[in-house]
């Protein structure tokens, strides 16, 4: 049973490009998550998706950031123009219920460099 | 802010030593969960402790918690140099997960 799959793994974009993060959840789980670590912190919330819908997204910021998690394929988070504040490590999750009660899994992250 | 905060921020010990990390938190949980993450890695996740529960342990590691204090620990008994890593705690906050500030542990041969 593969992990929590994330793609790319390193993203370099110049200022004003768009990113996009892929996450294949764990097979089963129907819960993702999006976390941010800047470098030397702990990992911040973005949002909470379930198939086809957004459940949380009260850790996203307003503008540029996007995510969806499609009936099919993997859950995309977007980031439009991007800017250098971006550049952190991007974390997935995912649970086979409500992840609070139950474990999250992560991925390997996509580390993003914003020149 | 919700985050929580850890202590030490980094540890430095003998292999054969025992590491203990704390970690205190703000609101109300559900659960509380560690996670282990080596430089430049994904998280691994070592433990849940429910809230009705007071000392969890797996292998070489043991977990307490006191909701009263909102406060957790985490020990790793005969620390091995493998063990280096960064350590968060993560408390289940309604949908979504509060991670602490994180300890730097280095275990040296």
């Amino acid at each position: 049973n593969a992990g929590v799959m994330q793609n790319p793994r390193h993203l370099v974009r110049r200022r004003g490009q768009e990113a996009r993060l892929r996450c294949s959840p764990m097979k089963g789980h129907s819960h993702v998550y999006w976390y941010r670590q800047l470098p030397e912190e702990g990992l911040k919330f973005m949002v909470y998706l379930q198939k086809e819908n957004i459940i949380d997204e009260s850790g996203m910021p307003k503008e540029r950031f996007s995510a969806e998690f499609p009936k099919e394929g993997p859950s995309i988070l977007r980031i439009q123009q991007v800017v250098r504040g971006d550049s952190a490590a991007y974390f997935c999750a995912s649970s086979r219920f409500d992840g609070v009660l139950e474990t999250q899994y992560f991925g390997p992250g996509t580390r993003l460099l914003v020149l | 802010s919700q985050q929580g905060e850890e202590d030490p921020q980094a540890l430095s010990i003998q292999e054969g030593e025992n590491a203990t990390m704390n970690c205190s938190y703000k609101t109300s949980i559900n659960n509380l969960q560690w996670y282990r993450q080596n430089s430049g890695r994904g998280l691994v996740h070592l433990i849940l402790i429910r809230s009705n529960e007071r000392e969890k342990h797996s292998g070489r590691l043991r977990v307490t918690l006191d909701t009263s204090k909102k406060s957790s620990s985490l020990l790793i008994t005969a620390s091995r140099a493998a063990d280096t890593a960064s350590y968060f705690c993560a408390t289940g906050f309604r949908d979504k997960l509060i991670f602490g500030t994180g300890t730097r542990l280095q275990v040296f041969p």
